[in-house]
């Protein structure tokens, strides 16, 4: 079974600067997606950034990247420029066969 | 604008009374997700349709029902709730294939489920 792990718990960083949330994941797979998906205080889920397991090139949106490393199953999504609204809850969450599968997730809070 | 409705947003309901939680899409979605998240967690997946074809995880409890009666709406019913029942219930859709490997998921904002 895929096991997806996220060893930050909460995180604290001062508005502008940047921040990189971990995640690491276990899967036997070849064929798979990456995804982090952010939930704002009281506000649905959406999805920030996502990444196919086949291509070399670390996926971008906007001030949102990622740092794949596919041999050590690593998967960490860098915030550039933190902005107050990127207050939220971050889940790192895999996407195989079967399901999607989320870390435990990652609280971060830009203060001003 | 589109988008994927849950209602009630809080719901409160006894221990042992039945409760339904609803959900309705705009997106035209084939897959429909039913997730539990309680605090701090990170959501779990109960079920998911895909269409009409009604996939249960292995580990749901049998207290955990769904209906999904036409392609906009999903029901999660439980018939007789506990305690440990109280949770925020997702309910998410995507394009594709059930199981949402590739498509992005479009998350609800959820119904907060309190039980007496």
């Amino acid at each position: 079974a895929q096991t997806v792990t996220q060893s930050q718990p909460e995180m604290s960083v001062q508005e502008a600067e940047t921040v990189t949330l971990s995640c690491t994941y276990d899967t036997s797979e070849s064929n798979y997606y990456l995804f982090w998906y952010k939930q704002p205080p009281s506000r649905q889920m959406i999805l920030v950034i996502r990444q196919e397991a086949y291509k070399q090139q670390n996926a971008t949106e906007n001030r949102f990247s990622v740092n794949f490393q596919k041999a050590a199953k690593s998967f960490s999504l860098k915030i550039s420029d933190s902005q107050l609204g990127d207050t939220a809850m971050y889940f790192c969450a895999f996407g195989g066969a079967q399901k999607l599968v989320f870390g435990q997730g990652t609280r971060l809070t830009i203060n001003p | 604008d589109a988008m994927v409705i849950q209602n009630p947003r809080y719901q409160v309901t006894q221990f042992g009374k039945p409760v339904t939680l609803s959900c309705s899409q705009t997106l035209n979605h084939n897959v429909m997700y039913w997730y539990q998240q309680k605090s701090s967690q990170a959501p779990k997946l109960l079920f998911h349709y895909y269409d009409k074809d009604f996939n249960n995880e292995a580990d749901t409890p049998d207290n955990f029902q769904s209906r999904r009666p036409n392609t906009s709406f999903c029901f999660l019913d439980i018939r007789s709730p506990g305690l440990g029942d109280a949770a925020m219930y997702l309910c998410a859709t995507s394009r594709g294939r059930g199981g949402g490997i590739t498509d992005e998921q479009y998350f609800g904002p959820g119904t907060r489920l309190t039980v007496t």
